[in-house]
């Protein structure tokens, strides 16, 4: 079986700061990896995904993400964040096989301040 | 391809009524799923449909809901005598295989009272 941890609630950051939002799992067999966002009374929009390969991987709105396999993380980082970037950011992770299900973390609201 | 649609957007019921919500799609995907996600929580997973043959359903799908996906297109969610417990959004999403990741819907915000 496999579990997310995403350690931080909140985080706040002013605008045009980096922010990273720190993501574990833990599984016995292979995983993918990804990170979504959530906007207030929205579903959930896909941000980048790491499926096996280079370990940086690059998303939209100027997110990546790093794939550590030895510390099981899978952090998000951006360099300089907008307003706009205010939102519930999920991590989840898939067996590479079967349903390809999620399993997904509690998520980490960011909120951006001017 | 207009995404994937859930509805209705927002439902409020009273406990111990049924209640049906509605997910179509992305017409070329064949994997279809149902989640639920409470406040302050990550989406959890409840059922998933290859096609139209439901291949897993987790604990938390208890005998009150059913889901079905008849002829691989929509697909349905029902919840007999609802509970208070049963407040939550539901998502649906759909894939066309892993590497693409999921398509969600906007999601059916239940309410029971």
């Amino acid at each position: 079986a496999q579990s997310v941890t995403q350690l931080d609630s909140q985080v706040p950051v002013f605008e045009e700061a980096p922010v990273e939002l720190r993501c574990n799992y833990s599984s016995s067999v292979s995983v993918y990896l990804f990170w979504y966002v959530q906007y207030p009374n929205q579903g959930l929009q896909l941000l980048l995904k790491y499926l096996s390969g280079s370990t940086l991987v690059k998303g939209i709105n100027g997110f990546e993400a790093e794939f550590n396999k030895s510390q099981t993380s899978f952090h998000l980082r951006k360099p300089s964040v907008h307003i706009s970037d205010t939102a519930e950011y999920f991590c989840a992770v898939s067996e590479t096989s079967g349903t390809y299900k999620y399993i997904f973390g509690t998520g980490t609201r960011l909120k951006v301040l001017a | 391809d207009t995404g994937v649609s859930q509805d209705p957007r927002h439902k409020i019921t009273k406990r111990g009524q049924n209640v049906t919500f509605r997910c179509d799609p992305i017409s070329e995907h064949n994997r279809l799923y149902w989640y639920r996600q409470t406040l302050g929580q990550g989406p959890e997973f409840l059922t998933y449909f290859q096609n139209e043959a439901q291949l897993e359903k987790s604990r938390l799908l208890s005998d009150r809901f059913s889901a079905e996906r008849p002829k691989g297109s929509f697909s349905t969610l029902e919840i007999q005598r609802t509970e208070q417990g049963d407040s939550a959004m539901y998502l649906c999403a759909s894939s066309q295989g892993q590497a693409t990741g999921y398509t969600f819907g906007s999601g059916t915000r239940l309410t029971v009272v």
